[in-house]
């Protein structure tokens, strides 16, 4: 398998443009998540999905966020508009059912000007 | 509402030598993972810890959990450079809740 895909590898874009970072998971992974790391907050999360489903969206900061799962293959994140401050590491991870561990993919880098 | 602490944030030690990372949650939790994460690189799992007095090792590092105690440990044996990462402990909710609090972080740095 090739484990969680995850692109691009890298964005820079201007303030106030929309940014869309997409996520594939592990085939017959039945949840998916989606983290923002950076040195401040640490690794937070922002949502997560079961089934296709949007289960907590608690951790989305804001309105400019949107998440979605179309199907089982793949997600994306939006930020529209993006600010400087929504500059970060942004991670998909998923796992099966049961107490499985988190699968990381390689992350997002995004540097908004 | 679930709070990680990990300790110490920051550890600079010799090749050679054993130390111990400490991970305290708290509120209950039946479930604790351990990941490593490289410079610019992501998040490796490393252990996954599902019932209290569980002991995973994998090379020289070592990982239980105290479920009463709260609390989860990383040993590390003998220290080598290659241990150099930063190592996060996270804890699950509950069975039923797939969501992971994330403590933040132990940056570890082996000196030769």
């Amino acid at each position: 398998d090739a484990g969680v895909i995850q692109s691009p590898r890298h964005e820079v874009t201007e303030m106030g443009q929309e940014v869309t970072l997409r996520c594939k998971p592990i085939s017959g992974h039945d949840y998916l998540f989606w983290y923002r790391q950076t040195m401040m907050r640490g690794l937070e999360l922002l949502i997560y999905f079961n089934n296709n489903v949007p289960i907590d969206d608690s951790g989305m900061p804001e309105d400019r966020f949107s998440a979605k799962m179309p199907n089982a293959s793949f997600s994306t994140l939006k930020i529209q508009p993006s600010e400087p401050r929504d500059s970060a590491v942004y991670f998909c991870a998923t796992n099966g059912q049961g107490p499985n561990e988190q699968f990381f993919g390689p992350g997002t880098r995004l540097t908004v000007l | 509402e679930l709070k990680v602490e990990q300790n110490p944030l920051f550890l600079s030690m010799q090749e050679g030598k054993n130390y111990t990372i400490y991970c305290n949650y708290s509120t209950t939790s039946d479930r604790l993972y351990w990941y490593r994460q490289d410079p610019g690189k992501s998040l490796e799992s490393l252990f996954v810890l599902l019932s209290n007095g569980a002991v995973k090792q994998e090379g020289r590092l070592m990982a239980s959990l105290d479920t009463k105690a709260r609390l989860s440990t990383l040993h590390i044996t003998a220290a080598v450079h290659d241990l150099s990462a930063t190592y996060f402990c996270a804890v699950g909710q509950n069975f039923g809740n797939e969501k992971l609090t994330f403590g933040t972080g132990t940056r570890l740095t082996i000196i030769p």
